[in-house]
Formats: C-alpha cells, structure tokens, sequence
C-alpha cells in the first residue's frame, strides 16, 4: 500500500511569488492534514480537512495560505504571495475514519524556501 | 511557554546502550501520547501510542506516562546505529473535542548511536 506523497520534495521561490504543495494521502482515508516546520521551531498543525470539508483551520497563519481538497482526495495548499517566514517544511498526514482509527501517518514533506 | 517541552540534544550513546528520551507538557487536557521518529530528509514515522498512564511495551521500546506529572518517556534498549535519528513526542486532547484530531509535537531529540 502507498504512504502519504507530497509535491514537489523541494520548492525555492522568491518572495511575492506563489507555490502550490500537493498531497495524496493513502488511499481511503478520510482525514487530510497539513503541518509546518520551520527552522529551529517544532512542527506545528495548520488544518484538518474530513473528506472534502475543512474540519479545523485554527493553525492556518494568515489568508495568504489557502487548502484545499476537491472531491475529498489529494490536497494543495497555496501560498500566494510568500514571504521569507514561510521557508520551511510542509507535512501533509492522513487517517483513516476516526471511529476506526486516528493514526495520522506522514508524508515526506516539501522542503520550501523562500529568497 | 511551549505546550511541550522536549530537550532538542543531540544525545549520543554507544551501540548496546539505553536510551532515555522525554517530554514535559502543560496541558492537562492532553490523554494520547506518540512518539515518532523521523529519519533526515524524511517524514515523521509512529513508533509508539499510548493514552494510559504507565509503560507501553514493543520491542526494543517503552514508553512510559506520568500523567499526574505530565512527562512522558521513550526508552530504547539495546540502540542500534540505525536508531540514528529525531525522536519527536507529540500529543493531543481526546477525539470528540475541540480540535481533538490535531496534534501537538515537542522539538524532537536528535539521537545518535554510535557503533
């Protein structure tokens, strides 16, 4: 069974311009996450989407940043513009229908910096 | 003051010998804890789920819950080289409430076994 796949593994772009990051959680499940790593700080949640539904945007920084998840499969999450705080780690993770199990398992990130 | 505190190392330790990890919280409403590990280049992998406090065995590894205390512990016996890697903890509320599918992760303690 595939794991979680993320695009691009890594992303360098100037500031002011957009990035899209894209996510395919492994097949069936239902729960979609992003989180974010940046330099020298501890991985930190930015939302959970259930199928196609945003779920919890709390952690999402500010309105550049946009999820999305259409049809309740993969993910892309766009910044637009970015900005030199962005630069980081982006993790998307998936688990199955929580009533059966809440294992969130990671993808290998997108290395992002912004110049 | 961070939710989760959690000593970044790097903690080196010859091949054969224990190694004692751990994680200090603030959050009482915090019920499962995680360990991961997560090898360089690479996304964060689950090694261990507990939500009970007191010892979890599997394997080569325990984890241990002092919930009164609020510090959690990942005993690796026997480390190996190829443990080589950050140890991240990472908890969250149970399920059903607010944002109870996000998780809260320490800095991760980069470990080092040499051979």
């Amino acid at each position: 069974e595939a794991g979680v796949t993320q695009f691009p593994s890594h992303s360098v772009i100037e500031k002011g311009q957009t990035v899209t990051l894209r996510c395919d959680p492994i097949s069936g499940h239902d729960n979609l996450y992003w989180y974010r790593r940046v330099m020298g700080k501890e991985i930190k949640f930015l939302l959970h989407f259930v199928k196609e539904s945003k779920q919890d945007e709390s952690g999402m920084p500010n309105n550049r940043f946009l999820a999305e998840r259409t049809g309740g499969t993969y993910s892309t999450l766009k910044v637009q513009p970015a900005e030199l705080e962005d630069s980081g780690v982006y993790f998307c993770a998936s688990s199955q229908d929580v009533r059966v199990a809440d294992t969130q398992y990671f993808g290998p990130g997108t290395r992002l910096t912004v110049l | 003051q961070k939710e989760v505190e959690q000593d970044p190392g790097p903690l080196s330790v010859p091949e054969g010998a224990i190694v004692s990890l751990n994680c200090t919280y603030s959050n009482s409403a915090f019920q499962y804890f995680m360990w991961y590990r997560q090898y360089s280049r690479k996304g964060p992998e689950l090694l261990m789920y507990t939500y009970s406090s007191g010892n979890k065995e599997d394997g080569r590894f325990t984890a241990q819950v002092d919930k009164s205390s609020k510090y959690i512990s990942l005993f690796i016996r026997d480390s190996q080289p190829s443990d080589s890697a950050t140890y991240l903890c990472a908890m969250r509320v149970p399920l059903g409430e607010a944002a109870g599918n996000k998780l809260t992760f320490g800095g991760g303690t980069r470990v080092l076994v040499k051979p």
